[in-house]
């Protein structure tokens, strides 16, 4: 079945620093991916997505290009700040199915001033 | 711009008690959900309603039961709660999957 694998957690930077969140899927068909981001004590916030290989979702400073090739779709951020800490979750859904969203587990970021 | 509503925001229960956590949403979405949150495991789908008049069993759907009220509203029943359902819950809505989902504020639960 489909799933997604995200780089476990917690990923622990200084403010600046360059951010890359690591996601692999697997998926039958043609999927839609998507990056959520959970701040502490808050519902989940959909980030950017990507419907189609070679997209790039991009929000906020974040961006990640759908790679069908390497069934990857890797968050990055050129320059993290403390407010970006969060646990940030990676998801897809097949393009012609009703079903729900298949998640990964989330990666925990933590920032340092 | 209320998105999704969900009430209420904290509950405690003790065991063999029953509640029902509310949602609403104002976005004219066809589907929506209920999923659980659990420390280090993830978010796990409880039900899900494709569309009015329709509800589905999700990943984790023992000791819950739903009602899609309309389309704006979707409800999640616990008829004898288990200090097992102590988590905080979810409720989400999108027009298609595909889209993304809209997510409530959560509710957390507490079950002695």
């Amino acid at each position: 079945g489909d799933s997604v694998t995200q780089m476990e957690g917690p990923v622990t930077l200084s403010e600046e620093a360059f951010l890359t969140i690591n996601c692999t899927y697997t998926a039958t068909g043609y999927p839609s991916l998507f990056w959520y981001v959970q701040y502490p004590g808050e519902g989940l916030q959909l980030l950017l997505k990507a419907t189609k290989a070679d997209d790039k979702g991009s929000n906020k400073g974040f961006e990640a290009t759908y790679r069908k090739e390497t069934t990857s779709f890797h968050l990055e951020k050129g320059s993290v700040q403390v407010s970006d800490s969060a646990v940030y979750f990676c998801a897809l859904v097949e393009r012609d199915s009703n079903y729900q969203l298949i998640w990964g587990a989330g990666t925990k970021l933590i920032i340092k001033p | 711009n209320a998105g999704v509503t969900q009430t209420p925001k904290f509950q405690v229960l003790k065991t063999g008690q029953s509640m029902t956590l509310q949602c609403a949403q104002d976005m004219n979405h066809n589907s929506m959900y209920w999923y659980r949150q659990d420390p280090g495991m993830g978010l796990r789908l409880i039900y899900y309603s494709a569309s009015e008049g329709t509800t589905d069993k999700g990943e984790v759907p023992n000791g819950y039961n739903v009602s899609r009220l309309n389309k704006r509203e979707f409800s999640l029943r616990l008829e004898s709660a288990a200090p097992s359902q102590t988590s905080v819950y979810f409720c989400a809505s999108s027009e298609i999957p595909q889209g993304g989902y809209t997510f409530g504020s959560g509710t957390r639960l507490t079950v002695v």
